[in-house]
């Protein structure tokens, strides 16, 4: 079958640094894409990864291990603004979408 | 402003009411999206169009009907939905339906409460 999972609620304190961790298991990979999503507004692209390695954008990067079938979102420095659900899906092998569930970042000062 | 418009924002019905949602898309794209929203779960993809085409439709209940004149407007048909249809409905589009990097961009989203 296919799964996405990612933890339901992470904290963090304004100016750290937070990892958020995907795990995945789907028919098929063709990419993995991590969007951000205020509450009561649209879920934003931030990161898109099809080969191993680390991406960095900015104050966020994005990770892909394809053997371990595992990606983590790392954001720096952060902002009150952060505090979002960060979500994780996996393209399948018929350019579908997967999602997980979300996580959800709370940033407290 | 993520270029894809969404129409009404909040939407209240009754069992057996019928409304539409509306979508629009204003980037050129030749695919759009209809996915479902619900607390704490995954976003559940419904519908797909491609060139206006349907090309997935994954076990949605008949009591939803989509309707995509044109690759620029998507619409979504409701009548005699259950109290667990309430959910966020999100509509999404993207340059196609196939390919990699493939970003959709999705649109605020309608909040449907079923009474």
């Amino acid at each position: 079958g296919q799964n996405i999972d990612q933890p339901t609620e992470m904290t963090a304190t304004e100016g750290a640094i937070v990892q958020i961790n995907c795990t995945y298991q789907t028919s098929g990979f063709n990419g993995l894409f991590w969007y951000q999503q205020h509450a009561g507004e649209a879920p934003t692209f931030l990161s898109y990864n099809v080969l191993d390695g680390l991406e960095e954008k900015g104050r966020f990067s994005s990770f892909l291990s394809r053997s371990k079938g595992y990606s983590y979102l790392l954001l720096k420095e952060l902002q009150m603004k952060d505090s979002a659900s960060y979500l994780c899906a996996t393209m399948d092998s018929n350019y579908q979408l997967i999602w997980g569930a979300g996580t959800k970042l709370i940033i407290k000062p | 402003e993520t270029g894809v418009t969404q129409t009404p924002r909040h939407l209240v019905m009754g069992m057996t009411n019928k409304k539409s949602l509306k979508c629009e898309q204003h980037l050129g794209h030749n695919a759009m999206y209809w996915y479902k929203q619900s607390a704490k779960k995954p976003l559940e993809l419904m519908f797909v169009y491609n060139f206006k085409e349907q090309t997935e439709n994954n076990s949605v209940p008949s009591r939803f009907s989509p309707e995509c004149p044109n690759s620029s407007h998507l619409f979504l048909h409701l009548h005699t939905l259950q109290p667990e249809d309430s959910a966020l409905y999100l509509c999404a589009s993207s340059q196609s339906v196939a390919g990699g990097y493939n970003e959709q961009f999705f649109g605020p989203g309608t909040r449907l409460t079923v009474l």
